[in-house]
């Protein structure tokens, strides 16, 4: 199976100022198809999770613009340019070259 | 409104059976292979099995294997997931998922006596 492995776990930043989330799987998640499977959730306090980032830097309909991926093969990172209050929540990396998808271990974001 | 809905939770003693069931719309449900994805209270997203479009191919994380059977229907629209010989470390939020689709609201499978 596929290890993700995100840092750092838990994450308090002030309003306005930017965060990053890295996501490292043990294997490259690079498809023969020239596409690399990795995805980025975000889960809000009370709700279910919600995709933010598709194969490694493509937005999903409706997140906003302050979220932006990237990386390649093994190494990756989610970033907010200004965080906001409503991106509190978990974020978890998910490897889906595999159908046995496998997930990073969640980074908590909290606001100062 | 693409859309995917759990049911069929609920509180089950150990050992004891219960199937859980997912109703997709607004996208070609019959096109894409389909998910189940669960949740212990407080911890982290854990997958449990996978199904392709036409059901002809299974799989399933070791901690469910021989006890979890997925299936669907097309038909309906529908992906199941049924529980035999539940554990305690079953309970969980249970969410079927499409990496491109809105998860729903999920179902709750507490087991306990």
């Amino acid at each position: 199976d596929i290890v993700m492995t995100q840092t750092p776990l838990s994450l308090s930043v002030t309003p306005g100022q930017p965060a990053s989330i890295s996501c490292k799987s043990s294997q490259s998640l690079l498809h023969s198809d020239g596409k690399t499977y990795l995805y980025w959730y975000l889960q809000k306090p009370g709700q279910s999770p919600q995709l933010l980032i598709y194969e490694v830097s493509s937005r999903f309909s409706g997140v906003p613009d302050r979220f932006s991926g990237s990386g390649s093969g093994t190494d990756f990172t989610l970033k907010i340019s200004r965080v906001e209050a409503e991106d509190v929540g978990v974020y978890y990396c998910m490897q889906g070259i595999h159908l046995t998808w496998t997930f990073g271990q969640g980074t908590k974001v909290e606001i100062k | 409104q693409v859309q995917l809905v759990e049911s069929g939770g609920g509180v089950v003693q150990p050992g004891r059976s219960l199937r859980l069931s997912c109703a997709a719309s607004g996208f070609t449900f019959s096109s894409y292979g389909m998910h189940w994805v669960r949740q212990a209270p407080g911890k982290g997203l854990e997958w449990v099995a996978v199904i392709s479009y036409d059901g002809s191919n299974k799989y399933y994380a070791d901690s469910v294997k021989g006890r979890f059977t997925i299936s669907r229907d097309n038909s309906k629209n529908t992906l199941y997931l049924q529980m035999n010989s539940l554990r305690a470390e079953d309970t969980a939020v249970y969410y079927c998922a499409k990496t491109t689709v809105p998860w729903g609201q999920g179902t709750l499978v507490t087991v306990s006596s």
